[in-house]
């Protein structure tokens, strides 16, 4: 089974300063899908951006971009200019590609703080 | 509008009794799941269906039980709630593509069982 792994249980970053936040997963699999999902305090899942293992160029949404490193099994969430509003929980999530059922298996989460 | 309702926001329920969570969507989607979220766990897989009549089990299914009638609707039922069941629970959907296409989730439901 895959496992995906956020070793920062949480973080903090200045007012338009750069943060990155870390994940690593564990698969046998070669085919497969990436997400970084943000919770803020009101509880919803807002999808920030997402990466298929197939593809060399690291995913980019604006000032939020990815570090996709597919032998390291790394992927970690860079966000540039940070504002009070990316503020939240940030959850790594893997999808196999191969696997029945389109499930997503999640990282702890963690959590981002901004300094004003 | 279109989107994915869960209901109700929060419920405040005692051990051992049976309470249903209700997860609705609009968009037609074939996917439908449930997680629960906890601290230390991030969102774990409860159940999840990939149409209508046809469930199975996720990472956590004991103590929970799910129907799908119907494609718009996936509740989730505690049949004798316990404490250990007190969580926040997501219900999502996704289309029935391959890809990256992701899940949508809904706004959650705060259970607490006394």
């Amino acid at each position: 089974a895959q496992t995906v792994t956020q070793s920062q249980p949480e973080m903090s970053v200045q007012e338009a300063e750069t943060v990155t936040l870390s994940c690593t997963y564990d698969t046998s699999e070669s085919d497969y899908y990436l997400f970084w999902y943000k919770q803020p305090p009101s509880r919803q899942m807002i999808l920030v951006i997402r990466q298929e293992a197939y593809k060399q160029q690291n995913a980019t949404e604006n000032r939020f971009s990815v570090n996709f490193q597919k032998a390291a099994k790394s992927f970690s969430l860079k966000i540039s200019d940070s504002q009070l509003g990316d503020a939240a929980m940030y959850f790594c999530a893997y999808r196999s590609d191969m696997e029945y059922g389109n499930k997503l298996v999640f990282g702890a989460g963690t959590i981002l703080r901004v300094k004003s | 509008d279109a989107g994915i309702t869960q209901s109700p926001r929060y419920k405040i329920t005692e051990t051992g009794r049976q309470v249903t969570l209700m997860c609705h969507q609009t968009w037609s989607h074939s996917y439908m799941f449930w997680y629960r979220q906890d601290l230390g766990h991030g969102l774990r897989l409860i159940y999840y269906s990939a149409a209508a009549d046809i469930t199975d089990k996720g990472e956590v299914p004991d103590g929970y039980v799910v129907s799908r009638s119907k494609t718009e609707n996936f509740p989730l039922t505690l049949e004798s709630a316990t404490r250990s069941q007190t969580s926040v629970y997501f219900c999502a959907s996704s289309e029935f593509v391959q890809g990256n296409q992701p899940q949508h989730f809904g706004d959650g439901t705060r259970l607490s069982i006394l």
